[in-house]
């Protein structure tokens, strides 16, 4: 039962090159989302979705992008990095946000560094 | 807007001690409220959360909260802590007609031998 999985676990980038994060989740959950991790800043909301075919904008989303073709995965895409995009990034996913008794089940995280 | 504040970003306390975290939120309504831990260099684990059953919730490993409408408070407490509770805690709110939650900016706690 592998919940939650992100890929990779460390990565370093030069400033405008382009990579995608990868979450996949084996539960079948409709609910699945990306935050940002920084110090201080707690952790920010950059894109969600309720359901493939069907993604919307957190609190941050400017530089990423994300799609989900389908329920198992959603990968989150920086088009053109930039060093503010240095953080420690987390997949989430959860059963329904229809229900009020459900909660979020999370990814290791990925900690990416651009330079 | 709903919202939650975690009113300290870093606690310290003595290994045997009473651990309060303290967190307020906003809403309109009755929200639903977690509250998160995250060990060094790990994912986020649920420790408790409140869905307007009983107002005080208990979770894993000896810790509880109370739910307060009136101080509008979802203080997360452990009667003695352990030197594996040193941690960062996150409280977070259902925004359920945004179909998103909302994470407080974490509170680090620390354990003093």
């Amino acid at each position: 039962n592998a919940g939650v999985t992100q890929t990779p676990k460390f990565q370093v980038l030069k400033t405008g090159q382009s990579m995608t994060l990868q979450c996949a989740q084996d539960m079948n959950h409709e609910y699945m989302s990306w935050y940002r991790q920084d110090p201080g800043m707690g952790l920010r909301l950059i894109h969600y979705s309720v359901g493939a075919g069907i993604t919307d904008q957190g609190e941050v989303p400017n530089g990423y992008n994300v799609s989900r073709s389908t329920t198992e995965d959603f990968p989150l895409r920086l088009l053109s990095a930039a060093p503010s995009q240095t953080s420690v990034y987390f997949c989430a996913s959860s059963p329904s946000w229809t229900a009020l008794n459900t909660e979020a089940f999370f990814g290791q995280g990925t900690r990416l560094t651009v330079v | 807007a709903q919202s939650v504040t975690q009113l300290d970003s870093h606690v310290s306390v003595s290994e045997g001690t009473p651990v309060l975290l303290r967190c307020n939120y906003s809403s309109s309504y009755s929200p639903s409220l977690f509250w998160y831990v995250q060990h060094p260099n790990k994912g986020l684990q649920l420790l408790l959360k409140y869905t307007s059953a009983a107002t005080l919730v208990k979770g894993i490993n000896g810790f509880e909260a109370e739910f307060k409408k009136s101080e509008t408070s979802f203080h997360l407490t452990k009667p003695s802590a352990h030197m594996s509770d040193a941690a960062e805690y996150f409280c977070g709110t259902l925004y359920s007609s945004a179909s998103k939650i909302i994470f407080g900016s974490g509170t680090r706690l620390s354990i003093r031998p």
